[in-house]
């Protein structure tokens, strides 16, 4: 079925680096997205999001990018830091009659000191 | 302080039994979810509610039912619990389907 899903399962990067995390989705119906991040034994927090009248949104040191032509969505996050590390998820809020959130599965950042 | 409430926080229990988990919000949302949390697949949704009495299904609604009589509480209930619902349950809300979501710390349910 549909789904929004992810390019790469686990991420590694160097401490002081750029970070980029990918999702593709693949419903046209979708007009909202979000990243999430989760800590170990935590609930999902928010970082940032983004509607799907824009291609671009800035917040603190992450930047998310909606690409809808091919359905893609990436969070950017500038000078990594150990603190970064967690398990982020995109999710896409459906408009078919109802409002369904699907999320991705998620990809892990691993920071190296 | 805002935050998303749920009880129990673990819960072991066995085949059959009935149980309830709850959830409670004291920002005022009208977006309300359950979702199911497994490895490798991510979060999955379950139920949602658009406000009082408006619940709808998720992507994995078979073997849960909800309720949403108050807008501050969004109940999940287990008539018939199975094995295959051992998982991490998630509840969150927001003002909208359009906004981010709070999430409550989580109900580690084990069927055995």
């Amino acid at each position: 079925g549909e789904s929004v899903g992810l390019h790469l399962p686990t991420l590694s990067v160097q401490e002081g680096d750029n970070s980029i995390i990918n999702c593709a989705y693949s419903n046209s119906a979708s007009d909202y997205f979000i990243w999430y991040k989760q800590e170990s034994g935590k609930g999902p927090q928010f970082i940032i999001d983004i509607r799907s009248n824009m291609d671009k949104r800035q917040g603190q040191r992450v930047t998310v990018l909606l690409n809808k032509t091919v359905k893609h969505l990436s969070l950017q996050i500038a000078a990594t830091q150990p603190g970064d590390s967690a398990v982020y998820f995109c999710a896409e809020t459906r408009n078919t009659g109802g409002f369904k959130t699907i999320f991705g599965a998620g990809t892990r950042l691993f920071v190296k000191a | 302080e805002a935050q998303v409430t749920q009880n129990p926080r673990y819960l072991i229990t066995v085949t059959g039994k009935k149980l309830t988990v709850t959830c409670s919000q004291n920002m005022n949302h009208e977006y309300m979810s359950w979702y199911r949390q497994d490895p490798g697949l991510g979060l999955r949704q379950i139920y949602y509610s658009m406000n009082v009495e408006v619940t709808d299904k998720g992507d994995v609604p078979e073997g849960y039912k909800v309720s949403r009589k108050e807008k501050r509480n969004f109940p999940l209930i287990l008539e018939s619990p199975s094995p295959n619902q051992t998982s991490l349950y998630f509840c969150a809300s927001s003002y909208g389907p359009r906004d981010e979501q709070y999430f409550g710390p989580g109900t580690r349910l084990t069927v055995t």
